[in-house]
């Protein structure tokens, strides 16, 4: 049962290169999302996206690019990190089916210098 | 706008005592409810959930969880803590409109259990 699998689960940038986080599901689910997890913060919403070619901002979208182009596919791009980019970044999927829950990734930790 | 306050930031138990940890939420309406746990290195597992109905909830791993609409309070429980269930808990609540995928979360509680 591969679920909601998030690649790579470390990572260290340096201030003003890019990279994609990336995260793939393999339910079938139309809703696919992004999260940032700070101490003492919680996790905050990024983007998400209710299906392929749709995506709308979170919470906390400045700094982050998304795109939709398969159902079982949502990146999360940083085209120049910043040190407050690091953080810990989980994905999440569901239906959208009323009442579904939520099945989260394992995580990627990113640390920016 | 929805918030949620978890107001402990660490809990240490010993192992076979009870458990609760606290979470008060802000929202207008009838909430969608969630405690989560997250385990070191892991994603996030859910509990359980409220929606509606019977205000007392069952979850997993022996966890129970209370929806009080007077004190705005979803308390989690557990009546005997097991050295496994160190972790983080999160409470959330979802997102105007009813969604239970968009969820906005606490804080979050670290427990720490003593053998």
């Amino acid at each position: 049962n591969a679920g909601v699998t998030q690649t790579p689960k470390f990572q260290v940038l340096k201030t003003g290169q890019s990279m994609t986080l990336q995260c793939a599901q393999d339910m079938n689910h139309e809703y696919m999302s992004w999260y940032r997890q700070d101490p003492g913060m919680g996790l905050r919403l990024i983007h998400y996206s209710v299906g392929a070619g749709i995506t709308d901002q979170g919470e906390v979208p400045n700094g982050y690019n998304v795109s939709r182009s398969t159902t079982e596919d949502f990146p999360l791009r940083l085209l120049s990190a910043a040190p407050s980019q690091t953080s810990v970044y989980f994905c999440a999927s569901s239906s959208v089916k009323p009442r579904e829950k939520l099945f989260f990734g394992s995580g990627t930790q990113l640390s920016v210098l | 706008a929805q918030s949620v306050t978890q107001p402990d930031i660490h809990i240490t138990v010993s192992e076979g005592a009870s458990l609760e940890l606290r979470c008060n939420y802000s929202y207008g309406a009838t909430p969608y409810l969630f405690w989560y746990v997250q385990s070191p290195g892991q994603g996030l597992q859910l509990l359980l959930k409220y929606f509606s109905g019977d205000t007392l909830v069952q979850g997993i791993k022996g966890f129970e969880a209370e929806f009080k609409r007077s004190q705005s309070s979803f308390n989690l429980r557990k009546p005997s803590v097991h050295w496994s269930d160190a972790a983080e808990y999160f409470c959330a609540v979802g997102a105007q409109g009813g969604a239970t995928n968009k969820l906005i979360f606490g804080t979050g509680t670290l427990l720490a259990v003593q053998p």
